[in-house]
């Protein structure tokens, strides 16, 4: 168990809605950062938040967005979903170079 | 851009088999190296680190050894158990706070 939470675990959207995912990290962690993983593909880096502020982004459209809230809390948005955004979405926290990785959340967009 | 290798899988093995999965790392800079394991329908759990040269990590009979000659960072087990299937992802991180980079993995499928 590594403290870090995701919600919710599963979800299911159509083509050009809008979804939310949320990333409790753990206690004391400061940064949390987002990889979107593909079915059978490494994870891939979307951002990374260091208190409140984006830290470094990845090779994602603008539709990606984010947010980190004062107690270190994440929410990763995208828009206008697409076909290919299905996958497992994680979160990672960390207070310096070791990240702890959430459950993710499985996104299913049709 | 840096990158990491992982050799192919999936891997089969006999349980108490001895284990290798081969990892390499671009060699820019001084990477501080992972390995991360993921059981089916999971997130990913640290499996151990090593933050510079020659540093060895070790966790629950797996080990990797930082070489920055070869830029590797093998895993190893010496005897792997059924429990042991999973993927495995062998992730460097070029500076600190920065991004994990991440191969496809390498699939171990341990039979009884």
């Amino acid at each position: 168990e590594t403290g870090v939470t995701q919600s919710p675990t599963h979800l299911i959207k159509t083509r050009g809605q809008q979804v939310t995912l949320r990333c409790s990290s753990q206690s004391g962690h400061n940064t949390v950062s987002w990889y979107q993983q593909a079915l059978g593909q490494g994870p891939q880096f979307i951002f990374q938040y260091y208190r409140e502020e984006e830290n470094g982004r990845g090779n994602f459209p603008p539709r990606f967005s984010g947010l980190q809230f004062p107690n270190y809390s994440s929410e990763l948005n995208v828009n206008a979903l697409e076909l290919d955004d299905s996958a497992l979405y994680l979160c990672a926290s960390s207070l310096r170079e070791t990240q702890y990785f959430g459950p993710g959340t499985r996104l299913l967009v049709l | 851009g840096n990158s990491v290798t992982q050799m192919e899988g999936p891997v089969t093995l006999s349980e108490e088999a001895f284990l290798t999965i081969n990892c390499t790392y671009t060699a820019t800079g001084y990477p501080s190296l992972f390995w991360y394991v993921q059981y089916p329908g999971e997130g990913l759990q640290l499996l151990l680190k090593a933050t510079k040269a020659d540093d060895k990590g070790s966790n629950k009979g797996f080990e990797a050894t930082y070489r920055k000659e070869t830029t590797s960072f093998h895993l190893e087990k010496g005897s792997v158990q059924v429990s042991d299937s999973a993927v495995y992802f062998c992730a460097p991180i070029y500076n600190q706070g920065g991004k994990l980079i991440f191969g496809q993995g390498t699939e171990l499928s341990v039979k009884p």
